[in-house]
């Protein structure tokens, strides 16, 4: 059974600090590595869709890169927001299926 | 705007009473997924359409069923939820098989079994 996992589990951080979760995964067989930020009550959104070693995506103060001959991906947030407040989940693509880690719970104080 | 859309956002049923969470897209995708995700769990897939054709996980419990009726609605139905059926339903969507996109998810249905 393949296993992503996601750390740390839950993070808190003042406003101003910049912070980053780790995704690992098992395997490099896999077709892409998807980020998704999801709010309370609302629909988990696509962040980032990365297929290569090396690959580094970013979008406004949120960035990613992916690791597959060691085998993890980070997510980093620099000047973190209280907007920035979500569960942050990664998951690997195998064929058409998503196989997902349990999420990084970010909370971001004023 | 086009989104996927699950009703209702919160479903209270009782110990072997069926219920039935739904799903509806206006992106005009042909693959749909429902996923299961347990408090402080990974969401997980139950199971998947390819247009009409239902795709099963292994380990879905007999107790879920799903219907497509056409491209745009798919329902899952527990025929009787156990307390430990009590989770966050997730209903997502990608264009085709092949696609190299994302899956674009709704904002789920939270189920409480009393």
């Amino acid at each position: 059974i393949l296993n992503v996992e996601q750390s740390p589990q839950s993070l808190h951080v003042q406003e101003g600090d910049s912070t980053n979760f780790t995704c690992s995964f098992p395997s490099s067989n896999f077709y892409a590595l998807h980020w998704y930020r999801w709010e309370t009550a609302k629909s988990p959104e696509a962040l980032f869709v990365m297929t290569l070693n090396g690959d580094e995506k970013k979008k406004g103060r949120i960035s990613a890169t992916l690791n597959t001959k060691e085998g993890y991906s980070y997510l980093y947030i620099k000047g973190s927001q209280p907007e920035d407040s979500a569960t942050y989940l990664c998951a690997l693509r195998y064929t058409d299926k998503l196989i997902f880690g349990t999420g990084t719970r970010l909370q971001v104080f004023p | 705007d086009a989104m996927v859309i699950q009703n209702p956002r919160y479903q209270v049923t009782q110990f072997g009473k069926p219920v039935t969470l739904s799903c509806s897209q206006t992106l005009n995708h042909n693959v749909m997924y429902w996923y299961q995700q347990k408090s402080s769990q990974a969401p997980k897939l139950l199971f998947h359409y390819y247009d009409k054709d239902f795709n099963n996980e292994a380990d879905t419990p007999d107790n879920f069923q799903s219907r497509r009726p056409n491209t745009s609605f798919c329902f899952l139905d527990i025929r009787s939820p156990g307390l430990g059926d009590a989770a966050m339903y997730l209903c997502a969507t990608r264009p085709h098989i092949e696609s190299p996109d994302t899956q674009y998810f709704g904002p789920g249905t939270r189920l409480t079994v009393l």
